[in-house]
């Protein structure tokens, strides 16, 4: 069974700090999704990478796929209050279908 | 392009009831993936499907859960004599092939059993 653990559960930050929320797995997976979910929505997709050692930026938030396509990493610098939400990754193997972390919780207050 | 959707929203079933959720796939997607999200849990994998067929259907309960994705029509997941336990939401997710990477999610539907 591939896991996905991510870390931390929790995190509470005055708006303009930096935050860092892991992704990590003892499995390889072929490419790793980030979503941001609100309270009573979907997931929405922020990033795709599917390379080992890949970093993708949008705007603030940087995503990183380990070299061996085991773990990942979401970087946010100077976080706004709408930054505030909770952030999943998931990981997608053979088959398709993603295996999700158990999300991080995000709190931007002003 | 209209994203994914689900219907209905919500949904209130009492207990032995049949629960039936619908999603449409985007626009030009072939693929229907469905997850569960329980309270304070991560989202788990349950079925995938192709038009009229099953794909994988590792993560599906062995009793009381099916899945359809006929060639006309919404994909549907329903669920058989509702217990307490189903209370979750339930998202549904599409792609447009098998070898692609990402999933687009739907809002979900939110199933409460009585």
């Amino acid at each position: 069974t591939q896991l996905l653990e991510q870390s931390p559960q929790f995190l509470s930050i005055q708006e303009g700090e930096n935050l860092t929320v892991y992704c990590n797995s003892s499995s390889v997976f072929s490419s790793l999704q980030w979503y941001r979910q609100e309270p009573g929505e979907g997931p929405v997709l922020l990033v795709t990478v599917v390379t080992g050692g890949e970093v993708k930026k949008l705007k603030r938030l940087t995503f990183q796929f380990g070299d061996a396509r085991k773990d990942s990493s979401l970087h946010i610098t100077a976080a706004q209050t709408g930054d505030t939400g909770l952030y999943l990754c998931a990981g997608k193997a053979a088959g398709n279908k993603l295996t999700f972390g158990g999300g991080t919780r995000v709190l931007v207050k002003p | 392009n209209a994203g994914v959707m689900q219907n209905p929203r919500h949904l209130v079933r009492r207990r032995g009831q049949e629960a039936r959720l619908r999603c449409s796939p985007m626009k030009g997607h072939s693929h229907v993936y469905w997850y569960r999200q329980l309270p304070e849990e991560g989202l788990k994998f349950m079925v995938y499907l192709q038009k009229e067929n099953i794909i994988d259907e590792s993560g599906m309960p062995k009793e009381r859960f099916s899945a359809e994705f006929p060639k006309e029509g919404p994909s549907i997941l329903r669920i058989q004599q509702v217990v307490r336990g189903d209370s979750a939401a339930y998202f549904c997710a599409s792609s447009p092939g098998p070898y692609t990477d990402t999933q687009y999610f739907g809002p979900g539907t939110r199933l409460t059993v009585l």
